[in-house]
């Protein structure tokens, strides 16, 4: 059974860079689209981007500016760093697996518990 | 990107059926057979309950079912149970090589 744990600081001061890693056990990195999601307290579920394990990547337009998704195999994990971090970036983030079958990605299946990052001095 | 659009709240009976609707455009809902369904009930994380617009994965009931109209997909739960009550996201696929999630719809389970 493939699981996924997100690790990483909890609080993050303004202005600094948030970083978290993903390390999936169970199952092999490679081969699979990774993702990022986020969730503000009380707010709904923002895409933030997916890695490829052959480090390809994808992001969502509002946070391009900021945010780099990264893979390492050698590890079985995938890594998060969103910069200028403000209050707006505080929420819980999730990592996940995308379903792909041979032809296509169609959904996550596998999803972190989720880890609150807060961003206040 | 816009984020796919879905009725704040929905409610129903034990028993009854509802349908959560899933509204995008052509460059996403419209364009492509992408669509899931997520259940989240309170400080869990999120469940994938429908792939592929219509397709259930292994181990979830056959009570929930999807369906895709155009630039609108659906969510059906039929026979519905107190279990049932969460909160229900859309995600798709979009034209850009990026993905986006509905603003998510609350269901009560009255």
């Amino acid at each position: 059974q493939v699981q996924l744990q997100e690790s990483g600081p909890g609080l993050v001061r303004p202005s600094e860079t948030l970083s978290l890693t993903c390390t999936v056990s169970g199952g092999s990195i490679s081969n699979y689209y990774w993702s990022w999601i986020r969730q503000p307290p009380g707010k709904g579920l923002e895409w933030i981007g997916y890695v490829y394990y052959s480090g390809s990547t994808s992001y969502n337009p509002s946070l391009r500016s900021r945010v780099s998704i990264s893979v390492d195999t050698s590890k079985n994990q995938f890594s998060l760093e969103l910069s200028s971090v403000t209050a707006a970036d505080t929420a819980v983030y999730y990592c996940a697996r995308y379903y792909c079958t041979s032809t296509s990605c169609s959904a996550l299946d596998y999803w972190g518990q989720g880890t609150l990052v807060t961003a206040s001095s | 990107q816009s984020a796919l659009t879905q009725p704040a709240s929905v409610s129903g009976s034990p028993g009854q059926s509802i349908t959560i609707s899933c509204t995008g455009t052509s460059s996403d809902v419209g364009a492509y057979n992408y669509v899931s369904w997520y259940q989240q009930h309170p400080g869990k994380a999120p469940k994938l309950m429908i792939y592929a617009v219509s397709n259930r994965p292994s181990g979830v009931s056959t009570r929930f079912s999807g369906s895709k109209s155009g630039n609108t997909a659906s969510l059906t739960i039929s026979g519905l149970q107190a279990e049932d009550e969460a909160d229900y996201y859309c995600m798709t696929y979009t034209s850009s090589n990026t993905w986006v999630f509905g603003g998510g719809t609350n269901l009560t389970v009255l």
